[in-house]
Order: C-alpha cells, then sequence, then structure tokens
C-alpha cells in the first residue's frame, strides 16, 4: 500500500448539490495531485497543489477546485454537481523535486450524482 | 490534446502463458513514462518508471521496454499467475506536473 488514503470510500450525492473529497498524502510528500477516472476511460489530471497552492489544470471547469492543507492533505470540492460527475475520484502525493514525477496513489472516492 | 492508447483494452490468458500489450504515446516532448498495476478496489500501483530511448525495466516475471523515438512501449507478463490479473495502465509524462493516462488494459488470468 501507498500510505496515500482518501475519504469517503463512496457518496451518492444529487444533481446541484456540493461535494468534499479527502486525501492524505504519503508521508514525507509535499504534492498532491487529483485525478478523475470516469467510466470506461484513464484517469483524467483535474489539478495539482503544492505549497498550499494550484500548481497547474487539467481541461475541468471552475466549479471544481481545491485545498492542501500545511499538513500536506488536500481537499477536492465540486459545485453544482451534474450527472457527468459521477466517477472516480483519485488522488496522488509527490515529492514536488521528483525528477520523473512519480505519483502514488490512493484507492478513490466513488462519487455518484442521482 | 495529447493520445494515449493502449491495447488491447481487455486480454484473457491462460495460467501459465505469457503475455504482453502496448502503450502508445506522443514521442514530442517525452519525458519519462509510468506502469501502473490497478487491482479492482486497491490503489494503482506503480510497476516502473522509464525514461531512456531502449530502457528495459524488470520487476519479478513483469518487464517493460520503451522506444521513445516511435512512441510505444511494451509490458510483458512472463508465466501469467492469478495475482496477475488487474488493469494495466500506461501514463507518459510530458515534462510537466500531470500523467496522462491511456484507457488501460484489463488483463484476466484463467485458472
Amino acid at each position: 500500500e501507498t500510505g496515500v488514503t482518501q475519504s469517503p470510500t463512496h457518496l451518492i450525492k444529487t444533481r446541484g448539490q456540493q461535494v468534499t473529497l479527502r486525501c492524505s498524502s504519503q508521508s514525507g510528500h509535499n504534492t498532491v495531485s487529483w485525478y478523475q477516472q470516469a467510466l470506461g476511460q484513464g484517469p483524467q489530471f483535474i489539478f495539482q497543489y503544492y505549497r498550499e497552492e494550484e500548481n497547474g489544470r487539467g481541461n475541468f471547469p471552475p466549479r471544481f477546485s481545491g485545498l492542501q492543507f500545511p499538513n500536506y492533505s488536500s481537499e477536492l470540492n465540486v459545485n453544482a454537481l451534474e450527472l457527468d460527475d459521477s466517477a472516480l475520484y483519485l488522488c496522488a502525493s509527490s515529492l514536488f523535486s521528483s525528477l520523473y514525477n512519480e505519483q502514488f496513489f490512493g484507492p478513490g472516492t466513488r462519487l455518484t450524482v442521482l | 490534446i495529447l493520445n494515449v492508447e493502449q491495447s488491447p483494452q481487455s486480454l484473457h490468458v491462460q495460467e501459465g502463458d505469457s503475455t504482453n500489450f502496448t502503450c502508445s504515446f506522443p514521442s514530442s516532448n517525452f519525458y519519462a513514462l509510468h506502469w501502473y498495476r490497478w487491482e479492482t478496489a486497491k490503489s494503482p500501483e506503480a510497476l516502473f518508471v522509464m525514461t531512456l530511448n531502449g530502457d528495459e525495466k524488470k520487476k519479478g516475471r513483469i518487464s517493460a521496454t520503451l522506444n521513445t523515438k516511435e512512441g510505444y512501449s511494451y509490458l510483458y507478463i512472463k508465466g501469467s499467475q492469478p495475482e496477475d490479473s488487474a488493469t494495466y495502465l500506461c501514463a507518459p509524462n510530458f515534462g510537466n506536473e500531470k500523467l496522462t493516462f491511456g484507457t488501460g488494459t484489463r488483463l484476466t488470468i484463467i485458472p
């Protein structure tokens, strides 16, 4: 196991609601990245956080936002949920100075939007 | 949009047989390639990080090769075992903060 934990494991929400997903990074890591895996697709990069600031963002709308805390843990917030937001959300922790951007993943949070 | 393709999408292999599958990616701006093994209900597990053209990595019965000039990598599994059943993901990195994943190859080992 990687030491990266995510909560909750599963979540059911309805359209228009807001959701917060949480991630604790592996000990010694200072960077957290979030990915969305929709059915039949590979994980898609949402954004990355380093030093409590967003350090790169994928093709996701502003209603996807995040936070990183001083202990390097992170939250992913999604506002105004849509049906297409139903997916597995993965977080990955890494060391910012890692030469090849090696990322270590948690088990994911399964979000269902009804 | 960077197109990372993995083939086949799924594969059934008899226990004891060897198998391989492919990851194709744009060769321009290539920096590194990551292979992950992802078992159901678990975290994706890092297998290899590959960077140099002609690189070959090995971990037990699993090995991988890399061709950065033509933009592909092969993953080989020798003497498949039931515990090899998983989805294998490749993710090239192009020198930025993100990994760009393929859709994966779902491998099922038939006892």
